[in-house]
């Protein structure tokens, strides 16, 4: 079982809603990222947060909000999405910024936009 | 511009057999080598790893060829299995790196079948 714990593991709404993802690890990992994944492609990086503070942002728009309320957790708020948005949203993390290689994901959230 | 070229796209072999998932790279920087292995619904697991300064890495039956000089490395994956049916895909990181390296450069992965 992975140790990135992710809810909801499935999301369906529509492109008026606001819905959060989130996201759990509870290795003492210093470094969370999100990473988008489409069918048949591989993960695509959104953000990463380091020490708990934004440090890439690979220019997402506006429309998803990254939080890191502290070093365990991790959100990702969803507000006026487009359908094209529908992707798998996996949450990662590793044991320090400089360690991106070694990722551990979670299961990942199944995003559906009406 | 893509960082990491991964084929095939895709490959069926029989139970028992070999197979073998190729991946290039451009950045010299890059000094860390991960492959992933997913199952369709599931998050991307690290499967093995190698850095630069090794030819070869084994792992049960996984194991990674690594060419510096040509800047490639592969995955062969002996006895396939069923249960190995997964799509793979290798990266590149910078081990401790920051800014353009403190990210994980995915290849476009391969789908893998493993006929019964």
């Amino acid at each position: 079982d992975t140790e990135v714990t992710q809810t909801p593991k499935h999301l369906v709404m529509g492109m008026t809603n606001k819905k959060s993802l989130k996201c759990e690890q509870h290795m003492g990992h210093r470094a969370m990222y999100w990473y988008k994944q489409k069918a048949k492609k591989p993960p695509e990086l959104m953000f990463v947060y380091s020490y708990e503070k934004l440090s890439i942002n690979e220019s997402v728009p506006s429309r998803f909000s990254p939080e890191c309320p502290n070093s365990s957790l991790l959100n990702l708020h969803l507000h006026a999405l487009q359908p094209e948005d529908s992707a798998l949203y996996l949450c990662a993390s590793s044991l320090t910024p400089g360690r991106s290689g070694e990722l551990f994901f979670g299961e990942g959230s199944r995003l559906t936009v009406l | 511009q893509q960082q990491v070229k991964q084929s095939p796209q895709s490959l069926i072999v029989q139970k028992g057999g070999i197979s073998i998932i190729n991946c290039a790279y451009e950045n010299t920087a890059f000094d860390y080598f991960p492959w992933y292995q997913q199952f369709p619904g599931k998050g991307p697991a690290l499967l093995i790893a190698i850095r630069p300064d090794v030819s070869e890495k084994k792992e049960g039956r996984f194991t990674i060829s690594f060419n510096k000089s040509a800047k490639q490395f592969s995955l062969h994956i002996m006895d396939s299995q069923p249960g190995d049916s997964a799509t793979y895909f290798c990266a590149a990181s910078i081990e401790w790196g920051e800014g353009f390296g403190n990210v994980l450069h995915c290849g476009s992965g391969t789908q893998v079948i493993v006929l019964p």
